[in-house]
């Protein structure tokens, strides 16, 4: 079964950087693209970027836009987030999530999510 | 495009229907998905396309709608439908979801 997996979230001040990992298994990694969704403590859901099955595309959130990169290491079935100049305001559980299409050609819904990495920026 | 949803929070008897609605500020066609999100538990994928059941949901959760007015119906509620449902536009970017609806016990 589809397995998504993350680490790397933790406690940093403000304008401090963390990278975020997220191991996938049980499908094709190399074939979806994927996703960084978060969710601030008790609120709603927040897309954050999206990749590519290959990683040429990427798009990210004007919220986090210049700040943070997604990336992907198909050879390691890996997704990233490096996440740079941290704001109070980017406390949250980062989810990595895998698009609903299962194909090339993605869906831009959800369909698998990781349990989430803990995010928080305070000083 | 802003997604709104209502009401909030819907109080309903276990076994009564549920009827949740989401609204996009400009049309997304049928570019809507709907999720399902239970305490200490990740969303999960119920309805995309606005009416198209992912695979094992059951028959008893329905979507409907297109364009800007969009509906999630829940018949006969079960206790483990009690949860947070969201919905999401995946026409344009940014991606975009409604604050979501509490459905809790009555």
């Amino acid at each position: 079964q589809v397995q998504l997996e993350e680490s790397g979230g933790g406690v940093v001040q403000p304008g401090g950087s963390l990278r975020l990992s997220c191991a996938a298994s049980g499908f094709s990694f190399s074939d979806s693209a994927m996703y960084w969704v978060r969710q601030a403590p008790d609120k709603g859901l927040e897309w954050v970027a999206v990749i590519s099955y290959d990683g040429r595309n990427k798009y990210h959130a004007d919220s986090v836009k210049g700040r943070f990169t997604i990336s992907r290491d198909n050879a390691k079935n890996t997704l990233y987030l490096q996440m740079n100049s941290l704001r109070d305001d980017d406390t949250s559980v980062y989810h990595c999530v895998r698009d609903g299409s299962g194909g090339h050609t993605p869906s831009y819904y959800f369909d698998s999510w990781g349990q989430g990495t803990l995010v928080t920026v305070s000083s | 495009i802003v997604m709104t949803q209502s009401p909030g929070p819907l109080s309903v008897s276990p076994g009564e229907r549920a009827t949740l609605s989401c609204r996009a500020s400009q049309s997304v066609s049928a570019n809507l998905a709907w999720y399902q999100q239970k305490p200490g538990h990740t969303p999960k994928l119920l309805i995309y396309g606005a009416s198209t059941r992912a695979t094992g949901i059951p028959a008893r959760f329905s979507g409907s709608g297109s364009g800007t007015e969009f509906t999630l119906t829940i018949t006969s509620l079960q206790s483990e439908d009690f949860a947070v449902y969201y919905c999401q536009q995946y026409l344009k970017w940014p991606l975009t979801f409604g604050g979501g609806t509490k459905v809790e016990i009555k």
